[in-house]
């Protein structure tokens, strides 16, 4: 069963736009979750975090958004460049801090110029 | 700092054959990790490690075996390959404690079993 699911495979936005990436999870227990974004032939690298005990976190173009009630998270990118087009994963990681994290499929965001 | 590295970057296997990818960071993080990406199933933790001699299963931890000897290196071994085995395999490191889970990912080996 995915506990951390990404419902959209891709997105397709104009460069200036807002970007708008969605995230659900089913386990209560997560209480940390992480963006990454990953370039082809390369590795993901970390984009941004929220702890549980916040519903928002900013740096930069890049906002997550985080509603515990309805198991909800999302990424904002503002504005998009092209340089932005990649895959987002989200992630999620239990109470016990293990270092053990639970990745979404992903979504392959495209930003035109 | 390298961070973190993977070899090797290609491998094609036979089926039934074994082999080792190697991971190491020069980073001293305690927590170590092996995922597996696949088209539409995101990144699969395999297996991972708090520290060396301390090693657990992840999500998909069959076929694959992990040791963890020394706080640099986690090796992951095929033993035995198979078609599903298929992949691109990517090892990560973070520190432990409060920012256990910002892992830092190696650039990841494509591995073919034919």
């Amino acid at each position: 069963d995915q506990q951390v699911k990404q419902n959209s495979p891709s997105l397709s936005v104009q460069e200036g736009r807002i970007s708008i990436l969605n995230c659900d999870y089913t386990n209560s227990m997560f209480d940390y979750f992480l963006w990454y974004k990953k370039y082809p032939a390369e590795g993901p690298t970390f984009l941004i975090s929220i702890s549980s005990i916040k519903d928002k976190n900013e740096d930069g173009r890049f906002t997550v958004f985080l509603n515990k009630s309805a198991k909800h998270l999302s990424l904002h990118i503002v504005p998009s460049q092209p340089g932005d087009s990649a895959v987002y994963f989200c992630a999620a990681s239990e109470r016990s801090n293990t270092g053990k994290l639970i990745f979404g499929q992903g979504t392959t965001l495209q930003v035109k110029p | 700092n390298a961070g973190v590295t993977q070899t090797p970057k290609f491998q094609v296997l036979k089926t039934g054959q074994s082999m080792t990818l190697q991971c190491a960071q020069d980073m001293n993080h305690e927590y170590m990790s092996w995922y597996r990406q696949d088209p539409g199933m995101g990144l699969r933790l395999i297996h991972y490690s708090v520290g060396a001699g301390i090693t657990d299963q992840g999500e998909v931890p069959n076929g694959y075996n992990v040791s963890r000897s020394t706080t640099e290196d986690f090796p992951l071994r095929l033993l035995s390959a198979a078609p599903s085995q298929t992949s691109v395999y990517f090892c990560a490191s973070s520190y432990g404690g409060g920012r256990a889970d910002t892992q830092y990912f190696g650039p990841g080996t494509r591995l073919t079993v034919l």
